[in-house]
């Protein structure tokens, strides 16, 4: 299976600053996607990123706020920009997994804003 | 995005009972998965589901696509203490893109 780094693995930080979370796979992948788990909640989508073009956002996110990168197809990043406590979550990346057809995650940045 | 509801919310079994949960969509799905989540963890992947009517076995987890193409079942025979966790069902109708519903937390007494 597809193997996804991802770093940090937890921050603590101040309102009003701006956090990268970076996610590496072991294979190339056309996408990788982005997403959000509230504590206790389901994983909501925040946005595909393909390589070579704007990543796509789901209702209710924009680059403004979740600006993402992806330079080439084993590596994004996700920034989570002028945090405020309501962006207190887990994040987590994902990207396809051609051994078993299914979606590998990374293991998830608990973020705490204070 | 599409909203998946899973049942039960919540299970407190015994050791060794069987564990029977749903997710269904008001959406028709082309692949169902099942993922298990621990604590401080990012979601792992039990089964994968592409066919209406589709049983596939994984250990002591069986799973279904259920032939409306709207829900799918996830069952656990014999359970044991490691299979504690929130488990999630997820939808994809596009090839591109999955929607997960809303977790089943299983706890598992000894």
């Amino acid at each position: 299976s597809a193997v996804i780094s991802q770093k940090p693995s937890r921050d603590i930080c101040q309102r009003g600053t701006s956090l990268t979370i970076q996610c590496q796979v072991d294979s190339q992948v056309t996408m990788m996607f982005w997403y959000r788990q509230q504590p206790g909640q389901s994983l909501t989508l925040i946005a595909t990123a393909n390589q070579g073009s704007e990543a796509t956002y789901e209702s209710g996110f924009v680059i403004d706020k979740f600006p993402i990168s992806r330079p080439n197809l084993t590596f994004s990043t996700l920034t989570v920009s002028n945090m405020s406590p309501e962006d207190s979550s887990i994040y987590l990346c994902s990207a396809p997994d051609r051994a078993n057809y299914g979606y590998t995650f990374g293991s998830g940045t608990r973020l705490t804003v204070v | 995005g599409q909203q998946l509801n899973q049942s039960p919310q919540s299970m407190f079994i015994q050791e060794g009972e069987d564990v029977s949960m749903n997710c269904t969509s008001s959406s028709i799905f082309n692949t169902w998965l099942w993922y298990k989540q621990d604590p401080g963890e990012g979601p792992v992947l039990l089964i994968a589901l592409y066919k209406a009517g589709e049983l596939t076995s994984n250990g002591r987890l069986t799973a279904q696509f259920g032939i409306t193409r709207k829900d799918s079942f996830l069952n656990i025979s014999a359970s044991i203490p490691s299979d504690v966790g929130i488990y999630f069902c997820a939808g994809d109708n596009t090839g591109n893109q999955f929607y997960f519903g809303t977790g089943t937390s299983l706890t598992v007494i000894p």
